[in-house]
């Protein structure tokens, strides 16, 4: 079965601290993104990671690609009130072009 | 502001009855894909256009059904609603056929199914 998995679901951060979200997924892949939605809003993509190893930083936020362990980690550096929202990995599954989408995880930094 | 338009903005429609819903790219991407978006199943793929052709399947039940026109526009059109089709459908667009390129996301129509 094609699952992705998140988690936390849900962090409360302090600015200033630092914290990894995590997805795993349960079959072969060298796909994977990170979107970010806002409230009310649509989906911003955040990166496109596309092969082992993969490494990419955008501000605060750094993303990387195992995919022997079929895990991607989201890190967030020294946070800022503007990083609260919800992130959502999603993996393509190469073999029959389906895309499926962790739960998401809400992250509200606090002053 | 993604480029990719999406219309309408809200539709409120009763069961049983058929919706289409619209989505413009932005100007030079050839895929559009189709999401859903609902409180009971999260974000789901539901199809990929390339160029006018299907190029990829998700999570589409049979009552739906999308296209691709010449100019590029995508239609997805909903029938036989029912109250678990409520939900957020956003459209996306790429450049190019794979997933290797980035999607841009249209503001969504919210479907309310009374």
């Amino acid at each position: 079965e094609l699952k992705v998995e998140q988690n936390p679901l849900f962090l409360s951060m302090q600015e200033g601290k630092n914290y990894t979200i995590y997805c795993n997924y349960s079959t072969t892949s060298d796909r994977l993104y990170w979107y970010r939605q806002d409230p009310g809003k649509s989906l911003e993509s955040l990166f496109v990671l596309l092969s082992n190893g993969a490494v990419k930083q955008e501000g605060r936020l750094m993303a990387s690609l195992d995919t022997k362990a079929r895990l991607s980690t989201l890190h967030i550096t020294a946070a800022v009130h503007d990083l609260s929202a919800t992130y959502f990995c999603a993996v393509d599954f190469t073999f029959n072009n389906d895309m499926r989408f962790g739960a998401g995880t809400r992250l509200t930094v606090k002053p | 502001d993604s480029g990719v338009t999406q219309t309408p903005k809200h539709l409120i429609t009763a069961t049983g009855q058929r919706v289409t819903l619209r989505c413009s790219p932005r100007s030079g991407d050839l895929s559009v894909y189709w999401y859903q978006q609902s409180l009971d199943q999260g974000l789901q793929f539901l199809i990929q256009y390339y160029n006018g052709e299907e190029r990829a399947k998700g999570n589409i039940l049979e009552r739906f059904s999308a296209q691709q026109f010449p100019d590029l526009h995508s239609e997805l059109n909903l029938s036989s609603l029912e109250l678990g089709d409520s939900a957020l459908y956003f459209c996306a667009s790429s450049a190019l056929a794979d997933s290797y390129n980035e999607q841009f996301f249209g503001p969504g129509t919210r479907l309310t199914v009374l």
